[in-house]
């Protein structure tokens, strides 16, 4: 069964500055890796699928990495901002969505 | 664009009240999927109709029934409510297959709680 961590639960962060979060996964037999965005009281929305022959995809700030031989992936955010501030979750999928895997996410805090 | 909309926001129950959380998109897709969150556990799947017509379940399905009344609805039915399934639920939906570009878009999420 697949298995996904992230790591850590939460982090803090100056402004400006680049920052990494990770996510771990144990069945590298993936289709595809999403990291979704959740603010406080809403829904998540998709920030980046990368499938799985591909090895990073880019969105404006965003660069998500993967890594299917060690069972990682990792969202890039440059130049960090407030707005930045949420929880991220990444997650992982063994075939379509119905079998996606969720993380707990990491929450960020950007301080001003 | 509405996207994903889901009602109601909010609901408080009794235990063994019954009640249906209601999910429409307007995008088309084929897919669509009912997840609760819960503290510390991530989404888990509950139900999820790959295409109208189908329903399956999930990973948490029990003590609750779906309905995909046509292709842009989706409801979830608690028959008899329990303070374990105090919770927020979300709907999601995608184009739906198993192409690895198969991005999920999600609701705003209604906000359970079963006395």
């Amino acid at each position: 069964k697949q298995e996904v961590t992230q790591i850590p639960a939460a982090l803090s962060v100056p402004e400006g500055e680049n920052l990494v979060l990770n996510c771990s996964f144990t069945d590298s037999a993936i289709y595809n890796l999403q990291w979704f965005r959740q603010d406080p009281g809403k829904g998540l929305t998709s920030l980046l699928l990368i499938q799985s022959s591909q090895r990073e995809q880019t969105s404006g700030r965003l660069n998500a990495s993967l890594d299917k031989s060690s069972g990682r992936s990792t969202l890039y955010i440059a130049a960090s901002q407030p707005g930045d501030s949420a929880t991220y979750l990444c997650a992982a999928s063994n075939f379509g969505n119905e079998k996606l895997t969720f993380g707990t996410g990491t929450r960020l805090t950007i301080i001003p | 664009n509405a996207g994903v909309t889901q009602t109601p926001k909010f609901q408080v129950l009794k235990t063994g009240q019954s009640m249906t959380l209601q999910c429409a998109q307007d995008m088309n897709h084929n897919s669509m999927y009912w997840y609760r969150q819960d503290p510390g556990m991530g989404l888990r799947l509950i139900y999820y109709s790959a295409s109208e017509g189908t329903t399956d379940k999930g990973e948490v399905p029990n003590g609750y029934n779906v309905s995909r009344l046509n292709k842009r609805e989706f409801s979830l039915r608690l028959e008899s409510a329990a303070p374990s399934q105090t919770s927020v639920y979300f709907c999601a939906s995608s184009r739906g297959g198993i192409s690895g570009a198969n991005v999920l878009t999600f609701g705003a999420g209604s906000r359970l709680t079963v006395l």
